[in-house]
């Protein structure tokens, strides 16, 4: 398994404001995933993030808006830039950690973002 | 457009009785399913997954079936626990690659 951790747990910010959630892995993995979980509605996957290449967006979703940096393996930052009310969601990063085919992933705890 | 549908988004069963959370999708390509189990505060674990060459797998107290030809999924706990009680996602992967997950079902086991 991969133990993952995400920070900060929750915010609450003001509109307009960016918020940076980071994601850390006890592992090496290649590929990284972030996740939406709007109230009611599906998981929703946003971007991967690959070690070394640019992230890839899900249709929706732009890098403008949510800029992800992947510096090296186990580290991943998810930016929720201009943020308004309708970005109020639980964010959650993940991990394949034995690579695509496997079939399994393991969640951060996710980050609940409040914008008033 | 949701691909993957949960559309009981809560559930209650007393302890010691059988659990059924069920799961429908709209893609036939999907090649994998998995149910995850998700703690308020805590991501989202796996529990048990299918591969769509199967219709039943077992483990423990958890059964999930899969009916291809009605796009339909469901996972059974037998017997149910107060310690079952959180929310469960079923997921559905497309070319082992890309993962759809439902709404989720809260599932409330009562002592």
């Amino acid at each position: 398994s991969a133990v993952i951790s995400q920070k900060p747990s929750r915010d609450i910010c003001q509109r307009g404001t960016s918020l940076t959630i980071q994601c850390q892995v006890d592992s090496q993995v290649t590929m990284m995933f972030w996740y939406r979980q709007q109230p009611g509605q599906s998981l929703t996957l946003i971007a991967t993030a690959n070690q070394g290449s640019e992230a890839t967006y899900e249709s929706g979703f732009v890098i403008d808006k949510f800029p992800i940096s992947r510096p090296n393996l186990t580290f991943s930052t998810l930016t929720v830039s201009n943020m308004s009310p309708e970005d109020s969601s639980i964010y959650l990063c993940s991990v394949e950690p034995w690579g695509p085919g496997y079939n399994e992933q393991f969640f951060g705890p996710g980050t609940r973002l409040t914008v008033l | 457009d949701q691909q993957v549908k949960q559309n009981s988004p809560s559930l209650s069963v007393q302890e010691g009785r059988i659990s059924i959370l069920n799961c429908d999708y709209t893609n036939s390509m999907f090649d994998y399913f998995l149910w995850y189990k998700k703690y308020p505060a805590e991501g989202p674990t796996f529990l048990i997954s299918i591969s769509s060459i199967k219709d039943k797998n077992e483990d423990g107290r958890f059964t999930v079936f899969l009916n291809k030809s009605a796009k339909h999924l469901s996972l059974h706990i037998v017997p149910s626990q107060p310690g079952d009680s959180a929310v469960y996602f079923c997921a559905a992967l497309y070319n082992f690659n890309k993962f759809y997950f439902g709404s989720g079902t809260k599932l409330n086991v009562k002592p």
